[in-house]
């Protein structure tokens, strides 16, 4: 059954910390992996989408690491931010022609003062 | 400038009474989505267009229907709403398929609230 698992489901931290939010999929045969961060209310915005080659792709502070072989993926968000709060979203696209994407069920950040 | 516009950004309509929410775009992108969302869940693909060309996902009830008459607009009809129908409702578009790289735009969004 094609699944993406994120964890931790929620996660507070301090401003300026580091932190890592993961996501695991079972989703096969793989096209592409994407995080995308949802603020409160607004729409999801995209900030990394990686193919089956890239290992590490990054947005400023988000770094994004792919293991195709565990099919494991980790966003990495550097020196939090307030407005780093939100959700961050893992999707997953499966197949050649049109993508089926799956996404997982987010995990919600809280970066305190 | 907004690139993907949502309207209304909220909605109340009351149980059985049909509802239309719009999307427009300004990417000219052959590809519009829409997508339910409900709290604290991920959002759930409903049904997309690739150009004039409609997909309808298998578990998309039938109470929710579609149209896009141009590549700007494209409108999300449901014709009896329930009160499990209340969410956020999110229109995207990309380029082409998500097939490689392609990037998704969402629009902000609109609530739905049924009474």
């Amino acid at each position: 059954k094609n699944q993406v698992e994120q964890s931790p489901q929620s996660l507070i931290i301090l401003e300026g910390k580091n932190c890592t939010l993961q996501c695991n999929y079972t989703v096969s045969p793989f096209s592409n992996l994407r995080w995308y961060k949802q603020d409160t209310g607004r729409g999801p915005v995209s900030l990394t989408i990686m193919t089956f080659s890239e290992n590490t792709k990054s947005n400023g502070r988000y770094t994004a690491t792919l293991d195709a072989d565990t099919k494991q993926s980790s966003l990495h968000i550097t020196a939090s931010q307030l407005s780093d709060s939100a959700s961050y979203i893992c999707v997953v696209s499966a197949g050649n022609n049109f993508n089926k994407f799956y996404f997982g069920s987010g995990t919600k950040l809280n970066v305190k003062p | 400038d907004a690139m993907v516009i949502q309207n209304p950004r909220y909605q109340v309509t009351q149980f059985g009474k049909p509802v239309t929410l719009s999307c427009s775009q300004t990417l000219n992108h052959n590809v519009m989505y829409w997508y339910q969302q409900k709290s604290s869940q991920a959002p759930k693909l409903l049904f997309h267009y690739y150009d004039k060309d409609f997909n309808n996902e298998a578990d998309t009830p039938d109470n929710f229907q579609s149209r896009r008459p141009n590549t700007s607009f494209c409108f999300l009809d449901i014709r009896s709403p329930g009160l499990g129908d209340a969410a956020m409702y999110l229109c995207a578009t990309s380029r082409d398929r998500l097939a490689g790289v392609e990037t998704q735009y969402f629009g902000p969004g609109t609530r739905l609230l049924v009474l």
